[in-house]
């Protein structure tokens, strides 16, 4: 099947600043994209997304940008607190089918 | 969104037996699908579960030793068989089409460990 990777496995930022996860899919046929949190012992939870009409959606303290000509999404956390510590997934879906496809996932660790 | 009950949470299991996992959901939804996620790694689709025939398997899982029920629109299970230290993941409920959502919402999961 399609793979949808990412580019950094751990991200270190400082309490404060902005985040920036990437991920690169492989499958020109997706149209729908979702960012996922997963915390430690939870499953993962819905944090934004975007269809493939758009390159840019914005929700509370978080963006999500969409490149199509590169195949590439990313997420953007502002002023990061030690709440959004957690593994990062992105996830795309083709509009023929229901199944998610997961990337690999990226830690993200917040220091005071 | 939708309220996802797995059951257990975490279990211990001995080689070459096997568990059922169960997961109710607090409403009707239209999909039900069930994913494993091995330590440190993402999350893999097992399969679809579809009320009231055969589950639809992802390549390089099967029936035998992962059937899958799904008698009504808001519960399902998972049985891992034949466990093997290898079968020691997360396994995880999701459901997609509550209240009307095309967003994939997942249970807690659960915690696998074989011996």
């Amino acid at each position: 099947g399609e793979n949808v990777g990412l580019h950094l496995p751990t991200l270190s930022v400082q309490e404060g600043d902005n985040s920036i996860i990437n991920c690169a899919y492989s499958n020109s046929a997706s149209d729908y994209f979702i960012w996922y949190k997963q915390e430690s012992g939870k499953g993962p939870q819905f944090i934004i997304d975007i269809r493939s009409n758009m390159d840019k959606r914005q929700g509370q303290r978080v963006t999500v940008l969409l490149n199509k000509t590169v195949k590439h999404l990313s997420l953007q956390i502002a002023a990061t607190q030690p709440g959004d510590s957690a593994v990062y997934f992105c996830a795309e879906k083709g509009s023929n089918t229901d199944k998610l496809i997961f990337g690999t996932g990226t830690r993200l660790q917040v220091f005071p | 969104s939708a309220v996802i009950s797995q059951k257990p949470s975490r279990d211990i299991c001995q080689r070459g037996t096997s568990l059922t996992i169960q997961c109710q959901v607090d409403s009707q939804v239209t999909m039900m699908f069930w994913y494993r996620q091995q330590p440190g790694q993402s999350l893999t689709l097992i399969a679809t579960a579809n009320q009231g025939s055969e589950a639809t398997y992802e390549s390089g899982f099967v029936i035998d030793k992962f059937p899958i029920s799904r008698p009504n629109l808001t519960f399902s299970t998972l049985t891992v068989s034949n466990m093997s230290p290898e079968d020691s993941s997360i396994y995880l409920c999701s459901v997609m089409g509550y209240s009307g959502a095309n967003v994939l919402t997942f249970g807690a999961g659960s915690r696998l460990t074989v011996l």
